[in-house]
């Protein structure tokens, strides 16, 4: 069965560093998420892609974010000066249509020291 | 703005025993509606979605959701749980309308834990 996949499983980096979070999206879908949790708190959205563009954001998606699709497979989330706050488990997800089932991704943890 | 309740954050069952978890909503219409479960160090599985029709879903691994209307609830019951069944279970609500691009709200999550 086709799944989604993300790398790295868990990324330890140094507040003010870039990071960059990687995803791979199954291969005829359309639409792709980035949602994040925090410890002990519940799944928040972060944005959502389509046709090469961001169709909608949350607030906690600010200048500091970025997501791309540069090859047609991959989906990353890159975060430019990273905050300690974002320490956090990152999943991607990805879906056919938007009434369709999102599947997601295990998750990237991230840990901003 | 659209939300989500789920008011029990940490529920114990007994394996056999029957399970209900909650799931309130708040939306100007009626949302799209689905159950997720996440296992430890896994992702978020999907268990069931409502979008239409028949208020009462089935889903995979013998859950099943009735939607009820009047009690904004979408709650999440299994007759018999098995202790594989231990994990986080999340509630989303996504939009409907032309201007829907898929965004899923989630509840804070309820664990359930199996006591054999």
């Amino acid at each position: 069965e086709p799944e989604v996949t993300q790398t790295p499983s868990h990324q330890v980096t140094q507040m003010g560093q870039e990071v960059i979070l990687r995803c791979v999206p199954i291969s005829n879908h359309l639409y792709f998420y980035w949602y994040r949790q925090i410890l002990g708190q519940k799944v928040e959205f972060l944005v959502s892609f389509y046709n090469n563009e961001i169709s909608e954001k949350s607030e906690i998606f600010d200048d500091q974010f970025s997501v791309e699709r540069p090859d047609g497979s991959n989906f990353t989330l890159k975060i430019r000066s990273t905050k300690l706050e974002d320490s956090a488990m990152y999943f991607c997800a990805s879906t056919g249509g938007v009434t369709d089932t999102q599947y997601f991704g295990p998750g990237t943890r991230l840990t901003v020291l | 703005a659209q939300s989500v309740t789920q008011p029990d954050i940490h529920i114990t069952v007994s394996e056999g025993a029957s399970l209900e978890l909650r799931c309130n909503y708040s939306y100007g219409a009626t949302p799209y509606l689905f159950w997720y479960v996440q296992s430890p160090g896994q992702g978020l599985q999907l268990l069931l979605k409502y979008f239409s029709g028949d208020t009462l879903v089935q889903g995979i691994k013998g859950f099943e959701a009735e939607f009820k209307r009047s009690q904004s609830s979408f709650n999440l019951r299994k007759p018999s749980v098995h202790w594989s069944d231990a994990a986080e279970y999340f509630c989303a609500v996504g939009a409907r309308g032309s201007s829907n691009t898929g965004k899923l709200i989630f509840g804070q999550g309820t664990t359930l834990q199996v006591k054999p």
